[in-house]
């Protein structure tokens, strides 16, 4: 069975200032890494995805995360946050099964951008 | 992207009666869908996956009887929350996965706010 562990729960940050956001996960088999985004009272939004190949993945919004597997880490990364990016950032895993695999999600992250 | 439509976006209803929510792939043919279940300032927490013309399996700890989920057709799955009481109030949350090669992505649903009073 997979699991995700996201170490901070908050992360108050300065406008303009980078920002890292932290996940490990668990896993006996070939994973998928995900990290979505969730707005308040709203569906989530799929920010990045690392299926295989190059460890360094680019997203949307001026997101990256990079996959360590020796690490078992997938941080979340961004150069310049906006206030628009005030939000709860979710990390999540799937094995490469089939379509019916779980997605498991971790506890959640809240960024708070400080003007 | 593909789209996933979850209606209705909110609903109150009195204790006792049933509610139904509606998860729709628009664009593509939902071999497996999930059903989430979100309490404030909480994670997701997966309470089913539902394969097309199939039983849904349910997590441990989620009563299936209360939650009946029904996937009837590769675009279609239905969450049915049953004799719903105040702690049943949550946000739901649907999502929806393409089987085959491209199984490797769920598109999520806006979610459902569901208060029950």
């Amino acid at each position: 069975a997979q699991s995700v562990t996201q170490l901070d729960s908050q992360v108050p940050v300065f406008e303009e200032a980078p920002v890292e956001l932290r996940c490990n996960y668990s896993s006996s088999v070939s994973v998928y890494l995900f990290w979505y985004v969730q707005y308040p009272n709203q569906g989530l939004q799929l920010l990045l995805k690392y299926l295989s190949g190059s460890t360094l993945v680019k997203g949307i919004n001026g997101f990256e995360a990079e996959f360590n597997k020796s690490q078992t880490s997938f941080h979340l990364r961004k150069p310049s946050v906006h206030i628009s990016d005030t939000a709860e950032y979710f990390c999540a895993v799937s094995d490469q099964g089939s379509s019916a695999s779980k997605i498991i999600f971790g506890s959640g992250t809240r960024l708070s951008i400080r003007p | 992207g593909a789209v996933v439509s979850q209606h209705p976006s909110w609903v109150i209803c009195k204790s006792g009666t049933s509610v139904k929510i509606e998860c729709r792939s628009l664009d593509f043919q939902a071999t497996t869908m999930f059903w989430y279940r979100q309490f404030p300032k909480q994670s997701l927490m997966l309470m089913a996956t539902s394969n097309e013309g199939s039983k849904a399996t349910y997590e441990q700890g989620v009563e299936k009887d209360k939650f009946l989920i029904n996937h009837a057709s590769l675009t279609l799955s239905t969450l049915t929350v049953t004799s719903a009481h105040p702690e049943d109030s949550s946000f739901y949350i649907c999502s929806a996965r393409e089987g085959g090669a491209r199984n490797t992505e769920a598109f999520f649903g806006q979610g459902t706010r569901l208060t029950v009073v």
